[in-house]
């Protein structure tokens, strides 16, 4: 099984801060990989795909970059609404896997 | 508008089973990759199992054997049955669609609400 490691586990951030989550995979995945936003009792929301493409109606702030092991997400200005925990998912083969999860929360 | 309802959920012992449904609207299963997520209490996202739209399914190696996943085309719905339950099945259990597509990869585009499972004597 392809394993996802997230760094870090907890983030504190200010609201107009930048902030980097980092996934690295246990072997290469190309670029199949997909990052999900969670709010508390929530489902989880599709941010980016394939690494780097933002699905429609999110916000232009949030990006991706990355191919093989090492994919980032980048929030570009932290707004209120982006406190949350993000994972990260691979696509690349079975079992689909997920990170353990990022929290980001309010400084 | 794209809509998944899972229902089913409840409290159940160990060795019970349990068949879980997630009712979609908006879209048609059947032309769609539809996975079972779930995620335990406090803890991160677990995939269970997919079902292509040509009927095939896959299944995350913890719920082979005990889990069957689905679907009515004529009800638009989906089912996942879990039999020989344990703990560490207790969960929200998730119904996703796969509906963004990049080089044959289909990532989970609309989510259900989730219906909680608890496994407990």
């Amino acid at each position: 099984d392809i394993q996802l490691t997230q760094s870090p586990s907890f983030l504190s951030a200010s609201v107009e801060d930048r902030v980097t989550i980092t996934c690295r995979a246990s072997q290469g995945i190309s670029s199949y990989l997909g990052w999900y936003q969670q709010k508390p009792g929530k489902a989880p929301k599709l941010l980016i795909y394939a690494a780097s493409t933002l699905q429609s109606g999110v916000p232009s702030r949030f990006s991706g970059s990355g191919s093989g092991t090492e994919f980032t997400l980048t929030i570009s200005s932290l707004q209120p609404e982006d406190f949350a925990t993000y994972f990260c998912q691979q696509l690349n083969s079975y079992p689909i896997t997920f990170g353990q999860g990022t929290r980001l929360e309010i400084k | 508008e794209v809509q998944l309802v899972e229902s089913g959920g409840g409290l159940i012992q160990p060795g019970g089973s349990l068949r879980l449904s997630c009712a979609a609207s908006g879209f048609i299963v059947s032309n769609n990759f539809m996975n079972w997520v779930r995620q335990a209490p406090g803890k991160g996202l677990e995939w269970v199992s997919i079902i292509y739209s040509d009927g095939n399914t896959y299944y995350a190696d913890s719920v082979k054997g005990r889990f069957t996943f689905s679907r009515d085309n004529s009800k638009n719905t989906l089912y996942l049955q879990m039999n020989s339950l344990r703990a560490e099945d207790t969960a929200v259990y998730y119904c996703a669609r796969g509906g963004t597509s990049w080089q044959g990869k289909y990532y989970f585009d609309y989510w259900g609400q989730g219906t909680l499972v608890t496994v407990s004597s």
